[in-house]
């Protein structure tokens, strides 16, 4: 696609339950990052993929965070047992092997009641 | 000390006028900054990067750097209500892991 698509663009979810959400980056883009933006914070950086393998995850908050890129093209980022403190705008990127500067998806706006 | 710095704002301009917009950060070893635009509601969109000191100009937009004073600044001229939203300043040293400050609010008034 032209752009970074991420879905679903909207989850809502019970506290305690398991959600997976999902970006599909630029074509042709190795690199692939997700952050996650809280209400009035800047994105904070969870883990960055180049190709199939997690590059740097030192960003993920605890181990109910996981995030796989099984092919290097489309990316789960996968949260466990979520708590009402992981409500956030989950943000997928993607660049090119040069890295510098990012194309932001729309992201997941994640609401845990 | 939080690791970018910029005023919350919001700054308000008159349209026409120069919107300034600082950043500071503390990390000496950054190499890489950039400034992002936020819509309400919106993702982030790159606008500006900037890598070594001095000042870089694209359209109305110019983004200047100092290592030495660790400071970031975005200048836009001509403001426009449509520039109004919340500028976030980046920074990395590793050219892929960003960190970002919470952001200013710029609104352009008519």
């Amino acid at each position: 696609g032209a752009g970074v698509s991420q879905t679903p663009s909207n989850k809502v979810t019970e506290k305690g339950k398991y959600v997976e959400l999902r970006c599909d980056p630029i074509s042709g883009h190795t690199a692939l990052y997700w952050y996650r933006q809280s209400l009035g914070q800047g994105p904070e950086f969870l883990i960055y993929f180049q190709g199939t393998g997690a590059a740097d995850d030192s960003g993920l908050p605890n181990d109910r965070f996981f995030a796989v890129r099984p092919e290097g093209s489309v990316s789960t980022l996968k949260i466990q047992r979520t708590e009402r403190g992981d409500s956030a705008v989950y943000l997928c990127a993607s660049s090119d092997m040069g890295g510098y500067g990012y194309t932001f998806g729309s992201g997941t706006r994640l609401t845990v009641v | 000390q939080k690791e970018v710095e910029q005023n919350s704002g919001p700054l308000s301009v008159p349209e026409g006028a120069i919107a300034s917009l600082n950043c500071t950060y503390s990390d000496r070893g950054s190499q890489s900054f950039f400034w992002y635009r936020q819509y309400s509601g919106k993702s982030p969109e790159l606008i500006m990067s900037i890598y070594s000191n001095g000042d870089k100009e694209d359209g109305r937009f110019t983004a200047q750097l100092n290592k030495a004073s660790q400071y970031v600044s975005l200048l836009i001229r001509d403001s426009q209500p449509s520039d109004s939203a919340t500028y976030l300043c980046a920074v990395t040293r590793s050219n892929y892991k960003l960190t970002f400050g919470k952001g200013t609010l710029l609104t352009v008034n008519p």
